[in-house]
C-alpha cells in the first residue's frame, strides 16, 4: 500500500533553535517528493521538490534531504522563527499515474 | 489577487441543505483538483479533472459531486450536507499536463481554503 507516514506529529521549540521533520514512505514507483508549508487556516505552498537523483536541498533556512534507498526524507529547519509556526506536509508523487500520496504533516509551534 | 481563488471562504449551512464551493485559477493549468482536510487525517482527495471533459472520483467521493464549467472553473456540489461533511476544502491546480512528468513538475498550487459547517 502506498503510504507516506510523517513523524514527529507535532513539535515545539524556541524561537532560534533547529528542528527536523521526519518522512517515511512506500510509494512505488517514485517519481518526486515535495514538502509544503500550510499555515493555519491557509492552502499549503510547496517549499522545495526533491527527484529521485537528489539528496539535498535548501530553500533559505529550510533544507531538504532524500535517502531513495531507504525511502526516508527530512526537512530541516535551521534557526527557527515565530513564522515557522505552521503544519509541514510530505506529498509524494506516483510515477505514471501522477497520482498524490500525502502525509498527515507535522504541526510545528516555535515560540519566543 | 490570488492564482486560485475559492468561494466562500466560510460557510455555515443545515443538514439536508445543497452546497456549492467554487474555485477558479488563473495559472492556466488543465489539472484542477478538491481536497478535503479534516485534523489529524491530513488532506484526502474527493474528485479531481484532467481537462473540461476529463472528471474522475477520488477516494472520498461519495456525497460530493463536481462540475467543470470551463479550463479555469471547477466546482464542488453537496447535494444534502451532512455534519459529517464539515471540513475544511481545499481546491488546487496542478502544473502536470499530458503523460509527461518533468523532474520539477507537479507542484499543487493550493487555494486559501473553504471552512463548511453543517449543523
Amino acid at each position: 500500500k502506498n503510504q507516506v507516514e510523517q513523524s514527529p506529529q507535532s513539535l515545539i521549540i524556541l524561537e532560534g533553535k533547529n528542528c527536523t521533520l521526519q518522512c517515511n514512505y512506500t510509494v512505488s514507483p517514485f517519481s518526486n517528493l515535495r514538502w509544503y508549508k500550510q499555515d493555519t487556516g491557509r492552502g499549503p505552498v510547496s517549499l522545495t521538490i526533491m527527484t529521485f537523483s537528489e539528496n539535498t536541498k535548501s530553500n533559505g533556512r529550510y533544507t531538504a534531504t532524500l535517502d531513495a534507498d531507504t525511502k526516508q526524507s527530512s526537512l530541516h529547519i535551521t534557526a527557527s522563527q515565530l513564522s515557522d509556526s505552521a503544519s509541514y506536509i510530505c506529498v509524494v508523487i506516483l510515477s505514471g499515474t501522477y497520482k498524490y500520496i500525502f502525509g498527515t504533516g507535522t504541526r510545528l509551534k516555535v515560540l519566543a | 489577487d490570488a492564482d486560485v481563488t475559492q468561494t466562500p471562504r466560510n460557510r455555515i449551512t443545515k443538514t439536508g441543505k445543497r452546497i456549492m464551493l467554487e474555485c477558479s485559477q488563473t495559472k492556466g493549468h488543465d489539472r484542477m483538483y478538491w481536497y478535503r482536510q479534516d485534523p489529524g487525517l491530513g488532506l484526502r482527495l474527493i474528485y479531481y479533472s484532467f481537462d473540461v471533459k476529463d472528471i474522475n472520483k477520488g477516494e472520498i467521493s461519495d456525497g460530493y459531486s463536481v462540475s467543470r464549467q470551463a479550463q479555469a472553473k471547477f466546482s464542488l456540489s453537496l447535494e444534502s450536507a451532512i455534519p459529517n461533511q464539515t471540513a475544511l476544502y481545499f481546491c488546487a491546480t496542478s502544473d502536470l499536463s499530458g503523460l509527461a512528468i518533468k523532474p520539477n513538475t507537479g507542484e499543487l498550487f493550493f487555494g486559501e481554503g473553504s471552512r463548511l459547517t453543517v449543523l
